[in-house]
């Protein structure tokens, strides 16, 4: 079974820095996608970025970037310029390509954004 | 707003009630998820559905019973509950057959069970 792991449970960043957020992911596939959701205080849960496994290109939109390291099974996600509307719990997803509707989730990091 | 959208936002409930959570999408999407979101847990998956069959039902309790007429509107029936029902209930959707499988996620329901 795949495992979604993020090993910090609240972060904080000063408003305009950069922050890393982890994500380690446990598989046996080769062909996957994974994803940072993010889910501010209002609850609506948004994708921010997916990456395809087969892809060595890291994903980018706008001021957030991953860091995809497939053989160490890591996942990082990186928030530059910070602003204090990113303030909110962001998720790190699994899914099997093909394999239909599964994603797994990870445990969630709480970011907060000081100004 | 997202496409996807849920009824009620808020509920409070018995133990004794009998009520149900609505989720529609406007997204043109044809598989449909309804998660439970309990403080300091993962996410969890409840229940799936393609093309109006349901093909997961991940252990959930018979308390909880999902219905949905079409591609584009999910409920969760809800009775005779615990309080530790209480939860974020969120409803989602996605195009199957394009590959990535990325999900939309309602608003949510916050359901207190007292």
């Amino acid at each position: 079974a795949q495992t979604v792991t993020q090993s910090q449970p609240e972060m904080s960043v000063q408003e305009a820095e950069t922050v890393t957020l982890s994500c380690t992911y446990d598989t046996s596939e080769s062909d996957y996608y994974l994803f940072w959701y993010k889910q501010p205080p209002s609850r609506q849960m948004i994708l921010v970025i997916r990456q395809e496994a087969y892809k060595q290109q890291n994903a980018t939109e706008n001021r957030f970037s991953v860091n995809f390291q497939k053989a160490a099974k890591s996942f990082s996600l990186k928030i530059s310029d910070s602003q204090l509307g990113d303030a909110a719990m962001y998720f790190c997803a699994y899914n099997l390509n093909n394999a239909g509707n599964m994603l797994t989730f990870g445990g969630g990091t709480r970011l907060m954004v000081k100004p | 707003e997202t496409g996807v959208t849920q009824t009620p936002r808020h509920l409070v409930m018995g133990m004794t009630n009998k009520k149900s959570l609505k989720c529609e999408q406007h997204l043109g999407h044809n598989a449909m998820y309804w998660y439970k979101q309990s403080a300091k847990k993962p996410l969890e998956l409840m229940f799936v559905y393609n093309f109006k069959e349901q093909t997961e039902n991940n252990s959930v309790p018979s308390r909880f019973s999902p219905e949905c007429p079409n591609s584009s509107h999910l409920f969760l029936h809800l009775h005779t509950l615990q309080p530790e029902d209480s939860a974020l209930y969120l409803c989602a959707s996605s195009k199957q057959g394009t590959g990535s499988y990325e999900q939309y996620f309602g608003p949510g329901t916050r359901l207190t069970v007292t």
